[in-house]
């Protein structure tokens, strides 16, 4: 398709478990960003992507969370360990760059409920 | 001090009333505004992008005052589906992060 794609959808995991989380953004943008809602809550920021630059990882809670962005395209959230308070919406988006004249789009999201 | 900061609401107004979000932000060197529009437990989407001298898209009115680092949205006729949240959106210079604001939700009611 010609959004964003994030997989999986549902994802219900064992407190104590690593997860995944995996964002292939819109064909040709070269930034990519990582965003986490939970129930009720404002969009929080936890990493983002431009070029072959160095990430910003200044949002990442703690180190139980990583990602990386292979080939300039497709991302990967890890989480290790994972928490019950880790239990959100994981939010993907992508633009075709940053600064002036640049417009973010989202993917559908990454449900993460911690059991 | 948040980078962006919204009504808190939320507006609860009839169908048909006209309805104004107010958004400030703090870093002076922002360059695109935008306002999004987030349905519940979906995605945020595009409502529309922020240009200095206002501009309007239907029902929709965006202004932007540089002096004063603040962003409006208006919404006239008000619909039963413009109910959701509304979020204010930042960005600066290239290498800067789009910044969200926390959102006002908005329930249009019958």
């Amino acid at each position: 398709g010609a959004g964003v794609s994030q997989s999986p959808s549902n994802k219900v995991t064992e407190k104590g478990k690593d997860v995944e989380l995996r964002c292939d953004p819109i064909s040709g943008h070269t930034a990519l960003y990582w965003y986490r809602q939970s129930l009720g809550q404002g969009l929080e920021f936890l990493i983002y992507f431009q070029g072959n630059s160095a990430p910003d990882k200044s949002g990442l809670p703690s180190d139980r969370f990583s990602a990386e962005r292979t080939g300039g395209s497709v991302s990967t959230l890890t989480i290790q360990r994972t928490q019950q308070e880790d239990s959100a919406v994981y939010l993907c988006a992508s633009s075709t760059g940053t600064g002036k004249g640049n417009t973010i789009y989202f993917g559908e999201g990454s449900w993460l409920t911690v059991v | 001090r948040k980078e962006v900061e919204q009504d808190p609401g939320p507006f609860n107004v009839p169908e048909g009333a006209t309805v104004a979000f107010n958004c400030t932000y703090s870093n002076s060197a922002s360059q695109s505004f935008f306002w999004y529009r987030q349905d519940c437990r979906k995605e945020p989407k595009l409502l529309m992008s922020v240009y200095s001298s206002g501009n309007e898209d239907g029902r929709f009115t965006a202004q932007l005052n540089r002096a004063s680092q603040y962003i409006s949205l208006l919404i006239r006729d008000s619909k039963l589906s413009d109910s959701a949240t509304y979020l204010c959106v930042v960005n600066g210079y290239y290498g800067q992060n789009f910044v969200f604001g926390p959102g006002t939700r908005l329930s249009v009611l019958p």
